[in-house]
């Protein structure tokens, strides 16, 4: 199995930009897992899908970050439009149940800097 | 609302001694506490987890133990290696898809 997989690694992109960071999770996973690292606030959860549902979105920061699940092998992350401050490293996650009995399993994350 | 604690925020050991990292957490209907290793630049990793029905878990040179009536958990590790530096994360969930994260504790092991 080749993990979770995220595109891009980093992007580079200008204040007022559209940015779509992708995720493909472990197949056979229910559930996928978005979240931001920053140093300031350490690992925040913004969505979580279950059975390509979007279930919880209380920690998506604004209107401005939107997240799809199109299908079970396949979900998006969009800001639009970007600022300085949404600079972070951006994990998704994926695991076989909630989390409650089992890990999760990490992307290797993409880096987005905003300028 | 829902909170792990973690400390310390930083921890130096000489290389073959033991480090022990310590997290609180709020939620008593936590059950399950994995523990995250990050290398620098890398995914966090799961490298050991507990559930509330066990008290000791080991797994080589990593220990996690728990007590639930404090409501606290700790990661032993020991006879450490420089490859054993990284920043560790905590987390307790209760059962369902939310993990609630520490704030992280950046290891260093001293050759």
């Amino acid at each position: 199995d080749a993990g979770v997989i995220q595109s891009p690694r980093h992007e580079v992109t200008e204040m007022g930009q559209e940015v779509t960071l992708r995720c493909k999770p472990i197949s056979g996973h229910d559930y996928l897992f978005w979240y931001r690292q920053t140093m300031m606030r350490g690992l925040e959860l913004l969505i979580y899908f279950n059975n390509n549902v979007p279930i919880d979105d209380s920690g998506m920061p604004e209107d401005r970050f939107s997240a799809k699940m199109p299908n079970a092998s396949f979900s998006t992350l969009k800001i639009q439009p970007s600022e300085p401050r949404d600079s972070a490293v951006y994990f998704c996650a994926s695991s076989l149940t909630g989390g409650g009995l089992d890990g999760y399993t990490f992307g290797s994350g993409t880096r987005l800097t905003v300028v | 609302g829902e909170n792990v604690e973690q400390h310390p925020s930083t921890l130096s050991v000489q290389e073959g001694d033991s480090a022990v990292i310590k997290c609180t957490y709020s939620d008593s209907a936590s059950n399950y506490f994995p523990w995250y290793k990050q290398e620098l630049g890398k995914r966090p990793q799961l490298i050991i987890d507990i559930r509330s029905n066990v008290g000791e878990k080991k797994d080589q040179r990593i220990a996690v133990t728990l007590n639930k009536t404090a409501k606290h958990f700790s990661l032993h590790i020991t006879e450490t290696q420089p490859e054993d530096s990284a920043v560790y994360f905590c987390a307790a969930s209760s059962g369902t898809y939310k993990y609630i994260f520490g704030t992280g504790t950046r290891l260093k092991v001293l050759a």
